[in-house]
């Protein structure tokens, strides 16, 4: 079965740090587009990072800087490292595979989410 | 970055009823690059629409949608109960963002 499980969410102060992990099943991570989208009050649904298959990554102004995307071929997983996290940080942070072809990019496989709360 | 505009905000339906929700992009996407999701709460959005037209796997035929430019359409025919949630548009053709969400409720 083709699955995507978040963690590492919780309560963190702010200018605190906190790693997400995604761990994939039925299919391989690297080999695919992988994506961060969250969800939070203030924005609603926001894209966060990308990594491409072949590395590279990507990421929206507002936490170009603060977040990094990474990825462990051995364990199938995809990593969101997010330090000086703000209060408008807070939201539910899901991961997804993107699905880029020459005529479209979609998110066609979504975790169930992981909440992250920045407050003091 | 290209923003997305959905409307209405919300609307309240009834079971059997055709809907369309619209997204306005503030600037033109350009070739297929609009998708259309749904999200019930508590749950991950999924998609149901890729490349502005396109259903994907498993999404019933009663889901169509079509456009171009700025101006892009999600109609469901002959809602179900299973359809009431809510439904983003998302470009992917500068960044990616999402619309604010059609809630679609009964009524």
């Amino acid at each position: 079965e083709v699955q995507l499980v978040e963690s590492g969410g919780g309560l963190i102060q702010p200018g605190g740090s906190l790693r997400l992990s995604c761990a994939a099943s039925g299919f391989t991570v690297s080999n695919n587009y992988m994506s961060w989208v969250r969800q939070t009050p203030g924005k609603g649904l926001e894209w966060v990072s990308i990594m491409y298959s072949g590395g590279n990554t990507y990421y929206a102004d507002s936490v170009k800087g603060r977040f990094t995307i990474s990825r462990d071929s051995s364990k199938n997983t995809l990593y969101l490292q997010m330090n000086s996290l703000k209060a408008e940080d807070t939201g539910v942070y899901y991961c997804a595979r993107t699905v880029v072809t020459a005529t479209s990019d979609a998110l066609d496989i979504w975790g169930q989410g992981t909440m992250v709360t920045v407050s003091s | 970055d290209i923003q997305m505009t959905q409307s209405p905000s919300s609307l309240s339906t009834s079971v059997g009823d055709r809907v369309t929700i619209t997204c306005r992009a503030s600037q033109s996407v350009r070739g297929d690059y609009l998708n259309w999701y749904q999200q019930k709460p508590g749950k991950a959005p999924k998609l149901l629409i890729y490349a502005v037209s396109r259903l994907q796997s498993g999404v019933p035929s009663r889901f169509s949608a079509s456009g171009s430019g700025t101006d892009f359409t999600l109609t469901i025919s002959n809602l179900q109960p299973e359809d009431f949630a809510t439904y983003y548009c998302q470009q992917s053709d500068v960044a990616r963002t999402f619309g604010q969400g059609t809630k679609v409720e009964i009524k």
